[in-house]
């Protein structure tokens, strides 16, 4: 059972705008913790998509962008492309009892 | 560039050990914080452990506490992850990660870096 809870998968038609949520509590995303997202193509490592909440390394198209909200996050993809296809994470840090780094239980981006 | 190779995966009975190492290379490995993640087939990913630029601080998911070691040697520019009681949950492929610091004021770093995993698979 993750710490961070996101939809199971989402989908969208080429050229639209998806939105992926990640919700944490007052131990985690809420203690001021950034969130970070990977984006994970098939078959292949996770890479940084977002980092610190809502920046974009070089590199990743500005189509991607995210927002940080209180004990919530989300992953906004706009103009979706068949490229985006793909498993988005976010992550970040649980001082709970155990204190770790944590990942989001992953979110399926298909594309119509 | 940065790359980074892990090694060391394979076909295990339970309750035998296995030591991962990672390769690295394209950067100053004496200065970052190092990570081990997991993913199982067909699910999501799990942080494993982290250990500090210098090898003093050490920490595990409650999952693998007691039962697997982080460690590096900077003199060789490699990490390691000894995992000991190997249980058939912990399949899964394993990637060797360098975390990169955040922007202030965040005091937790990300993960900038990713191997391409090696694959552990614990069965009799």
């Amino acid at each position: 059972q993750s710490v961070l809870t996101q939809p199971p998968s989402v989908s969208g038609a080429p050229g639209q705008r998806v939105t992926i949520s990640c919700t944490g509590s007052t131990a985690n995303i809420g203690a001021g913790h950034g969130v970070h997202w990977y984006q994970q193509l098939p078959g292949t490592a996770p890479k940084v998509l977002i980092y610190g909440n809502n920046n974009r390394p070089s590199g990743v198209p500005d189509r991607f962008s995210a927002s940080k909200s209180g004990t919530s996050a989300s992953l906004a993809i706009s103009g979706l492309q068949a490229e985006d296809e793909a498993d988005y994470y976010c992550q970040s840090y649980d001082t709970s009892v155990s204190g770790s780094y944590v990942f989001g239980s992953g979110t399926k981006v298909t594309v119509l | 560039q940065v790359h980074l190779v892990e090694s060391g995966g394979g076909v295990v009975q339970p309750g035998t050990p296995l030591r991962l190492s990672c390769a690295a290379s394209g950067f100053t490995f004496s200065y970052a914080a190092l990570h081990w993640v997991r993913q199982a087939p067909g699910k999501g990913l799990e942080w494993v452990a982290v250990i500090s630029y210098d090898g003093t601080k050490t920490y595990y998911a409650d999952t693998v506490k007691g039962r697997f070691t982080i460690s590096r040697d900077n003199s060789k520019n490699t990490l390691y992850l000894q995992m000991g009681s190997l249980r058939a949950e912990d399949t899964a492929v394993y990637f060797c990660v360098r975390e990169e610091e955040a922007p202030p004021p965040l005091v937790l770093g990300y993960f900038e870096n990713w191997g391409q995993g090696t694959l552990v698979t614990v069965s009799s």
